[in-house]
């Protein structure tokens, strides 16, 4: 089955950008989402359709796409920013399939 | 602002059916501009998509669980239900519903409810 592959961990200090990879075989022909999740929390949209970024997101989280890699930013880290994202995109083969990557565990310094 | 809240029981026997309902509030489960979704997080672990239901009635579901999954709406009451048979101690875990506006993603999501299964 279709899959996204993340980085395990991340490690920032506050102030620094922190960057979030995710790549997949369909990615160049898919969208690609981004979910935050915080501890104990439901998961949030903060990236969709690539780079789109929805209303009450700051401004801080900005989404990129190259070929089969995509990228999720974040610059100037905050302390609440400590989380878990999920890239999240479909199967390009027809059969509707969404798949998560298996996250990245965003670690504020 | 559309809010999701899954409910059903947070105890299911090995064997047995898991059965969650999804109940919409701020908006019309008919809307077209919206899907609905059901997702489940096993403890410790990253988001499993389950499948998903267009306002047609037409879904798509996740071929690992396909065989045992069905996703059902009611649209009398606005809600959307997810049952799952022949449960086992692998389908422990958080289950999520979420709104799914075309494009634009999961946008809103409820705030789970766990569900263990256990004799």
């Amino acid at each position: 089955s279709y899959e996204l592959t993340q980085p395990p961990s991340v490690s920032v200090s506050p102030g620094q950008t922190a960057r979030i990879t995710c790549s997949g075989d369909s990615l160049s022909k898919q969208y690609t989402y981004w979910y935050q999740q915080k501890s104990g929390q439901a998961p949030v949209l903060v990236i969709y359709k690539d780079t789109e970024r929805p209303s009450g997101i700051p401004e801080r989280f900005s989404g990129s796409s190259s070929g089969t890699l995509v990228t999720l930013t974040i610059s100037g880290v905050q302390a609440e920013d400590e989380a878990h994202y999920y890239c999240q995109s479909a199967d390009s083969s027809g059969t509707y399939e969404v798949v998560f990557g298996g996250g990245t565990k965003l670690t504020v310094l | 602002q559309v809010q999701l809240q899954e409910s059903g029981p947070g105890l299911v026997k090995p064997s047995q059916t898991l059965s969650l309902t999804c109940t919409v509030s701020g908006g019309s489960i008919s809307s077209d501009d919206y899907y609905w979704s059901w997702i489940r997080q096993h403890p410790g672990k990253g988001l499993q998509w389950i499948g998903y239901i267009f306002n047609s009635g037409s879904t798509y579901y996740n071929p690992s669980l396909k065989s045992r999954i069905t996703i059902s709406v009611d649209t009398s009451k606005n809600q959307f239900s997810l049952k799952l048979r022949s449960v086992t101690a692998a389908d422990t875990a958080v289950y999520y519903c979420a709104e799914v506006r075309g494009e634009n993603g999961m946008d809103v999501w409820g705030q789970g409810t766990t569900v263990t299964v256990s004799s």
